[in-house]
């Protein structure tokens, strides 16, 4: 199994929801990344969890909370969002986070939209 | 990381070779050159990476210049399913650092 899943597809919130987007993998890697994307625009890092333990955190609003509850899964949780929230949120995981090769595999994503 | 100029979008057509661009002119001795593409509406897919030589795998080769300030992919008998956007990244392959971050790309188009 080399997928990386995420659910829901999609996703449509009002700003006082509340809401959690999930993502797991099964091929027992220790790294879990959260990536925002705007449309046409690259990806951009939001959290970097290695070993279930939060590593990176790139100055990203606390209306996001990550949770990793165990190597396998990896949340993300969402509240009093803005409309410019709205994007694709990718989920990935890598074997050991960082390291020579190391290979990235990413989920489809969420597409979320904040009204 | 160092940073990465590749050319905004580029047209091939299919069943010749794409060969896509990527400077990196700043990049360290101990940094990795990695290629990604998102295919619309997926996530990135990982393609290759390199470190000096030249490498190939059943997807793409990677050509590194000596200098290693830059860098060709090369997918050898494109088909419309390569249309997508190529991320060219240059990351130091250090434990702990789990950073990949993505630039602009370069939209290919696989023309029929």
């Amino acid at each position: 199994d080399t997928e990386v899943t995420q659910t829901p597809k999609h996703l449509v919130m009002g700003m006082t929801n509340k809401k959690s987007l999930k993502c797991e993998q099964h091929m027992g890697h220790r790294a879990m990344y959260w990536y925002k994307q705007k449309a046409k625009k690259p990806p951009e890092l939001m959290f970097v969890y290695s070993y279930e333990k939060l590593s990176i955190n790139e100055s990203v609003p606390s209306r996001f909370s990550p949770e990793c509850p165990n190597s396998s899964l990896l949340n993300l949780h969402l509240h009093a969002l803005q409309p410019e929230d709205s994007a694709l949120y990718l989920c990935a995981s890598s074997p050991r986070g960082g390291g020579m090769g190391e290979k990235l595999f990413f989920g489809s994503g969420t597409q979320l939209s904040v009204l | 990381d160092a940073k990465t100029t590749q050319p905004p979008s580029m047209d091939c057509a299919e069943g010749r070779a794409a060969n896509l661009p990527c400077n990196h002119s700043t990049i360290s001795g101990n940094e990795y050159v990695y290629w990604y593409r998102q295919i619309h509406s997926q996530g990135p897919q990982y393609i290759i990476h390199g470190l000096k030589n030249n490498e190939t795998n059943e997807m793409a080769s990677l050509i590194i210049t000596e200098d290693r300030k830059s860098s060709t992919l090369i997918l050898p008998h494109a088909t419309l399913r390569d249309t997508a956007v190529y991320y060219c990244i240059v990351r130091v392959a250090d434990f702990g650092n789990e950073k990949l971050t993505f630039g602009t790309g370069t939209r290919l188009t696989i023309i029929p």
